[in-house]
């Protein structure tokens, strides 16, 4: 089964780059998506099958996956990206499963 | 707008049951897989159920299968989770989740309730 790995917290400073891993056993092969949870508000998918961006979501988010880690890449953190965030991928090897990340809470300082 | 909106989430003893309900709107329901998934201080997001655009097929965690049942009623743009026998460990924030297509091979969840809480007390 899938265990995925992140790193528990991230800080970052306005106007510099975050960057989220995500750590699995051979997880390039898989599709992962990213998400980002404010307190209060509904979760929103930032990045979907690796590196796309939904409609509405900014250029300064951006993905890539290979081997055993994805990443996601916040760059130019503003202070409204302080949030935890979630890898995602599909567990289809022996149960039907999404499997999510352990989280990460970015915070800008 | 396309809007997912939970209820039902209430404080309830071990080995009671609860039933939730998500309301969509704004987008064609029945074209869509449609998850639970929900959120504690401790673990994190855990991917709770997922059912196809037609209700034919469902998947569980495997800490709920047996004791949750996931369904859908497409005239009604309505998603539930009938949750029985639950536990001190099913106390979490439920959300529903639209898949970004009628797939079932983990192609994402694009929009995403406000939640509904869930409290498993005695």
């Amino acid at each position: 089964s899938d265990v995925l790995t992140q790193p528990p917290s991230v800080s970052v400073a306005p106007g510099k780059t975050a960057t989220i891993t995500c750590g699995g056993a051979n997880i390039g092969s898989k599709t992962v998506h990213w998400y980002q949870l404010r307190p209060g508000q509904a979760p929103v998918m930032v990045i979907y099958d690796d590196s796309d961006r939904p409609s509405g979501i900014p250029e300064r988010f951006s993905g890539s996956n290979s081997g055993n880690t994805a990443t996601l890449t916040i760059s130019g953190v503003e202070a409204g990206d302080e949030a935890e965030y979630y890898c995602q991928v599909w567990d289809s090897s022996h149960d039907h499963r999404d499997v999510f990340g352990t989280g990460t809470k970015v915070t800008v300082l | 707008e396309v809007q997912l909106a939970e209820s039902g989430g209430a404080v309830v003893q071990p080995g009671g049951s609860l039933r939730l309900s998500c309301a969509a709107s704004g987008f064609t329901f029945d074209d869509y897989t449609m998850h639970w998934v929900r959120q504690t201080p401790t673990k994190g997001l855990e991917w709770v159920s997922l059912i196809s655009w037609d209700g034919a097929i469902t998947y569980y965690a495997g800490s709920v299968r047996g004791r949750f049942t996931i369904s859908r009623d497409n005239s009604k743009n309505s998603l539930y989770l009938q949750m029985n026998n639950l536990t001190t460990e099913d106390t979490a924030l439920y959300y529903c989740a639209k898949d970004m297509t009628s797939g079932l091979d983990g192609d994402g969840m694009d929009v995403w309730g406000q939640g509904t809480t869930v409290t498993v007390s005695s």
